[in-house]
């Protein structure tokens, strides 16, 4: 089936700083991405979508410059969180669709815990 | 605009009972509906979904939902829980007539299964 990799699956980073966030299609072409966050024992929400080689959706109330959204490739979608605040501690996942079977993968989150 | 509702946020069952976890949705049109479990600092493991067909969906690890098109419901139901089926479960769902976007989730249920 098909299979979405996610790195890295925790990260600790200071205040200020950024992180990247990437996932993969390892054995489909995804052209489309869809990134959720998630707070603990809540909901996955919708951030964006992002579609190969054109500029990300973004969600009512998600900051576009906070979390920058790269789909350069077919097989690979990146999540930026620039100058990470404690605030931005969560659970990022993203998802991607196979439309030959209308079957959603997902990756196996990353876990960002700002300091 | 598509929303899910799970209306308990906790279900409790002992093993070898029969497990339900509610899920009613709302689209404008025709669902796609899925079902998710989540374990602990993971990604989503896909158990079932409803495309289209009988309304009686059988899926993973002995999991099954039905789709009531006038309740506008799709409970998961399993006839005899586990001790290992405690987790999050998340119901999920997609208009038929909005390819390529992403799925909404419902709040989760966290299931309980006590020996």
């Amino acid at each position: 089936g098909a299979v979405v990799s996610q790195h890295p699956s925790w990260v600790i980073c200071k205040s200020g700083t950024s992180v990247k966030i990437e996932c993969r299609s390892l054995d489909f072409q995804a052209t489309t991405m869809f990134w959720y966050r998630q707070f603990p024992k809540q909901s996955l929400m919708l951030m964006a979508t992002s579609n190969e080689g054109s500029k990300a959706t973004y969600e009512q109330g998600v900051e576009k410059d906070k979390f920058l959204i790269n789909h350069a490739s077919l097989t690979l979608s990146t999540l930026t969180v620039t100058s990470a605040h404690p605030e931005d501690s969560s659970f990022y996942i993203c998802s991607t669709q196979r439309t030959t079977n209308y079957g959603y993968t997902f990756g196996s989150g990353t876990r960002l815990t700002v300091v | 605009a598509q929303s899910v509702a799970q209306p308990e946020d906790q279900v409790n069952v002992a093993e070898g009972n029969p497990l339900t976890v509610k899920c009613t949705y709302s689209v404008s049109g025709n669902p796609y509906l899925f079902w998710y479990v989540q374990y602990p600092n993971r990604g989503l493991q896909f158990l079932l979904k409803y495309i289209t067909g009988d309304n009686l969906v059988k899926g993973s690890y002995g999991f099954e939902a039905e789709f009531n098109k006038s309740q506008t419901s799709f409970h998961l139901k399993k006839p005899s829980a586990l001790v290992s089926d405690s987790a999050l479960y998340f119901c999920a769902v997609r208009d038929m007539h909005q390819a390529g976007t992403a799925l909404i989730f419902g709040k989760g249920t966290t299931l309980s299964v006590s020996s």
